[in-house]
This record gives structure tokens, C-alpha cells and sequence, in this order.
């Protein structure tokens, strides 16, 4: 697509439930990047795939988050047991090469999670 | 590992006025810089990157940022904001690894408001 789409644009979700965050990169970009926004935290990287290669999943906070990337194209995010803490809003961004950290990212306009 | 300070987190100024938004990082080897702006929903957008020659670089919507190795700095400019200008702003910096630069590290953003 000409950008990167996610979906929902807004999930409100009770704790304890488990939510899927979606994301569509730009066709032909093999890296994808997932970030959390948190209210005056900055962004917060969560996880990176490259390719075929294996995620680099060092930012994910806890066993509760995880991310798969099916067919080297969409990238779905599970929270599972959500917690009120969870809430921020999930960014997630691709690039042409792995070296995004060189080029820039692209981003999508993220999905705003409330854990009510 | 590297990281961002940005130490303004809100900048108000007046419409037609100069701005100017600091950004200092840390980091053990040589980096790529970067700015970005958030629009209200929106997902990030890339402003401008220093890579490598000139140390003042020029992006779009008539902003420009100095690289200044020795104070470890990459400050945003613009000498006269609009109303349009209201956003927030994160720097960003990844490093040159020689091995591809994937990463990026965020700063926590400076909120831009225009007053009219």
C-alpha cells in the first residue's frame, strides 16, 4: 500500500483480555518496527523484524507481549492479560532495507489502546 | 548504548516568532540524527537526518537542525513558526555500527505550541 496502515485506529479493551494490534507495511519493506507511545515517555521500542531473519525482541516488557510477522508482510502484536498499564498508543513503522536506522522509518498512525 | 535527551518537554512561542528545539544525545560511537514531527492522530513523520558532510541540514516545512559533535548536540530551527507548526517533535538517533543501523532511540518530545 502507498503507507503504513494499522488497525483498529482505537481499542478500549477491560483488563484482563487479550487484544491483536495489526500492522500493514508499505509493500516492499522488508524491516518492521513496532513501538509504544506512552504519555510523555517518549517512543518505546518493543520489537524488530527483519526479513526472515529471527525479531530482535529485546524491548518487549513482559511474556504477556508478542509479535509475529506472517509471510514477511503483516505484523500482529498480542498483549495478552492486559493491564491498566498497557494503555498507550502501539506505532509501528517499516523501511525499505534493515537499515532503517540510517534512512528513517515510515510510520502508520498507530492504534490508541485504553485497558479499562 | 545510546540515548536522547530533549530537554524542553513544552515549547510555547508566538506565531512569526524564531523557535528553537535542544537535543542533546549519548553515544559511544559516531550516529545518524534525526527529527521528527507528530501531528495530532497522526503516526510520525520524518522532518530531516544528519548522516554524514555538512553539519547544518535542511528539512521540510522550512526547518533545519546543526550537528554539533563537540557539545553532542542536533538542535531544530525555524525562523518564523505558523500556527500550522503546532505539533510535537521527537529527535531521534541511531548508531553508525558499520553492521546496519536498524535502531532508532527516541527522545521524549518537545510539545511546539503556536499562539496566535
Amino acid at each position: 500500500g502507498a503507507g503504513v496502515s494499522q488497525s483498529p485506529s482505537n481499542k478500549v479493551t477491560e483488563k484482563g483480555k487479550d487484544v491483536e494490534l495489526r500492522c500493514d507495511p508499505i509493500s516492499g519493506h522488508t524491516a518492521l518496527y513496532w513501538y509504544r507511545q506512552s504519555l510523555g515517555q517518549g517512543l518505546e521500542f518493543l520489537i524488530y523484524f527483519q526479513g526472515n531473519s529471527a525479531p530482535d525482541k529485546s524491548g518487549l516488557p513482559s511474556d504477556r507481549f508478542s509479535a509475529e510477522r506472517t509471510g514477511g508482510s503483516v505484523s500482529t502484536l498480542t498483549i495478552q492479560r492486559t493491564q491498566q498499564e498497557d494503555s498507550a498508543v502501539y506505532l509501528c513503522a517499516s523501511s525499505l532495507t534493515r537499515t532503517g536506522g540510517v534512512y528513517g522509518y515510515t510510520f502508520g498512525s498507530g492504534t490508541r489502546l485504553t485497558v479499562v | 548504548a545510546q540515548s536522547v535527551t530533549q530537554l524542553d518537554s513544552q515549547v510555547p512561542v508566538f506565531e512569526e516568532a524564531p523557535v528553537e528545539l535542544r537535543c542533546n544525545y549519548s553515544s559511544s560511537v559516531s550516529v545518524y540524527l534525526f527529527w521528527y514531527v507528530q501531528y495530532p492522530n497522526q503516526g510520525l513523520q520524518l522532518l530531516l537526518k544528519y548522516l554524514s558532510g555538512s553539519t547544518l541540514v535542511k528539512g521540510i516545512n522550512g526547518f533545519e537542525a546543526e550537528f554539533n559533535k563537540s557539545q553532542t548536540s542536533f538542535h531544530l530551527r525555524k525562523p518564523s513558526v505558523h500556527i500550522s507548526d503546532t505539533a510535537e517533535y521527537f529527535c531521534a538517533v541511531s548508531e553508525n555500527s558499520g553492521a546496519g543501523s536498524y535502531q532508532l532511540t527516541f527522545g521524549k518530545g518537545t510539545k511546539l505550541s503556536v499562539i496566535p
